[in-house]
């Protein structure tokens, strides 16, 4: 079975400065993807970044990085310069093949404070 | 602009009622999929689809249903005999294929209160 492990239910976190979420999982396939997705309080869900099972380099894209530990199966996302906007729940979701479909499995969330 | 809409964005319902949540989208994508979100909680994948006419149960399929007759939409229904049915749905649509990469869309979410 799948899993994703978030164990930060809340993050705080000073303005400009970075941050890390953590992130890990559990699966036995070798082909898989981990993405993040941050959701405001408004709801939706944005798409952050991405990394796939056999990428060798750390995804970047813009202030947000994805530290990728394969042995130790890890995936943390790391925010430079914080910024108020910032303020958002954020999840790690993993996407296996699973019956006829790839499929995403999410975490239960970090909900992350920047403070001014 | 392509996307996905979904509609009402928030919707009361007595006890017993059936009640229908629309899902729209102009991706051109294949699959689609309903998530449940409850407070402070994940997403629970409810019920997946992946061409026209066809779909699959997700992990939490029960008092549930949905249709997909047309690729552009994805109706679900929540039916008298979802327990417990206020909480927060999302749809998504992405492409097809056996690659690790298929990015997700979201619509913007319905919020569901029974009464």
């Amino acid at each position: 079975a799948q899993k994703i492990t978030q164990t930060q239910p809340g993050m705080f976190v000073q303005e400009k400065e970075a941050v890390t979420l953590d992130c890990t999982y559990d699966t036995s396939d070798q082909s898989y993807g981990l993405f993040w997705y941050k959701q405001p309080s408004s709801g939706e869900m944005i798409f952050l970044i991405y990394q796939g099972s056999y990428d060798e380099q750390n995804a970047t894209e813009g202030r947000y990085s994805l530290n990728f530990q394969k042995a130790r199966k890890s995936a943390n996302l790391v925010i430079s310069a914080s910024q108020l906007g910032d303020s958002a729940m954020y999840f790690c979701a993993m996407s296996v093949f699973s019956g006829s479909a790839r499929q995403l499995t999410f975490g239960s969330g970090t909900q992350l404070t920047v403070l001014p | 602009d392509g996307g996905i809409t979904q509609s009402p964005k928030y919707l009361f319902r007595k006890e017993g009622q059936n009640v229908t949540l629309s899902c729209e989208q102009n991706l051109n994508h294949d699959a689609m999929y309903w998530y449940r979100q409850d407070p402070g909680q994940g997403l629970r994948l409810i019920y997946y689809s992946q061409i026209v006419n066809d779909f699959q149960k997700g992990d939490i399929a029960e008092g549930y249903s949905v249709s997909r007759e047309k690729k552009e939409s994805f109706p679900l229904t929540v039916t008298s005999a979802q327990k417990n049915p206020t909480a927060f749905y999302l749809c998504a649509s992405s492409i097809t294929g056996q690659g690790s990469y298929n990015e997700q869309f979201f619509g913007p979410g319905t919020r569901l209160t029974v009464l």
